[in-house]
């Protein structure tokens, strides 16, 4: 199984509806994000918890929500989804202790909002 | 945290060592160079990072120079799989993200 697993890999759905992307790890790490990547650019962070009471703002977060259900849980929200958030959605993870060894990815979502 | 400026493209010749530079002429005493890469779509994967001293690992080697305002991420002899885009990113230690910019798209021919 994948250390950090991102469901569902593909959604299709329509403008204004609510959709939630769905992130779990088996890393232990306490620290998970979510990231955008739209076509030909780098990735853009959303949102990013330090632990299950902590939720931080990225830098692209309206539009947004979050909910860190326990610490190895970390799901995103779409509350009215509208077609400039077709994109390439990660969740990833890190340690927070002195043995850092850099972020661990998921293999994404792909979503497309018609 | 600290820019980076990296070439948007790159070709390597397979089993040749593959040399991607990145400028980072801000950055500050407490921040470290990360490397990541990402291979088509698939979530970036981590490669390496440093302060001042150079390292290597299993996948590759940094090389950062000795005012800091500059590395270069060596893969030694490249394969067709090190196709992928190449991402510097520099922060501070154990900070809370990692800002991507658009990274250097390296292909491997053989």
């Amino acid at each position: 199984d994948a250390d950090v697993t991102q469901t569902p890999r593909n959604r299709i759905t329509k403008t204004g509806k609510r959709i939630m992307l769905e992130c779990s790890q088996t890393k232990g790490h306490d620290r998970m994000y979510w990231y955008r990547q739209d076509p030909g650019l780098g990735l853009r962070l959303i949102y990013y918890s330090f632990d299950v009471k902590d939720i931080n703002k990225g830098e692209i977060s309206d539009g947004y929500s979050v909910s860190r259900q326990a610490q190895a849980k970390f799901s995103l929200s779409l509350e009215s989804a509208i077609p400039n958030q077709t994109a390439l959605y990660f969740c990833a993870t890190s340690d927070s202790g002195t043995a850092f060894g850099g972020y661990t990815f998921g293999s994404g979502t792909r979503l497309t909002v018609v | 945290d600290a820019k980076t400026t990296q070439p948007p493209s790159m070709d390597c010749a397979e089993g040749r060592a593959a040399n991607l530079p990145c400028n980072h002429s801000t950055i500050s005493g407490n921040e470290y160079v990360y490397w990541y890469r990402q291979i088509h779509s698939q979530g970036p994967q981590y490669i390496i990072h440093g302060l001042k001293n150079n390292e290597t690992n299993e996948m590759a080697s940094l090389i950062i120079t000795e005012d800091r305002k500059s590395s270069t991420l060596i893969l030694p002899h490249a394969t067709l799989r090190d196709t992928a885009v190449y991402y510097c990113i520099v922060r501070v230690y154990n900070t809370d993200k990692l800002i991507f910019g658009t990274g250097t798209r390296l292909q491997v021919f053989p």
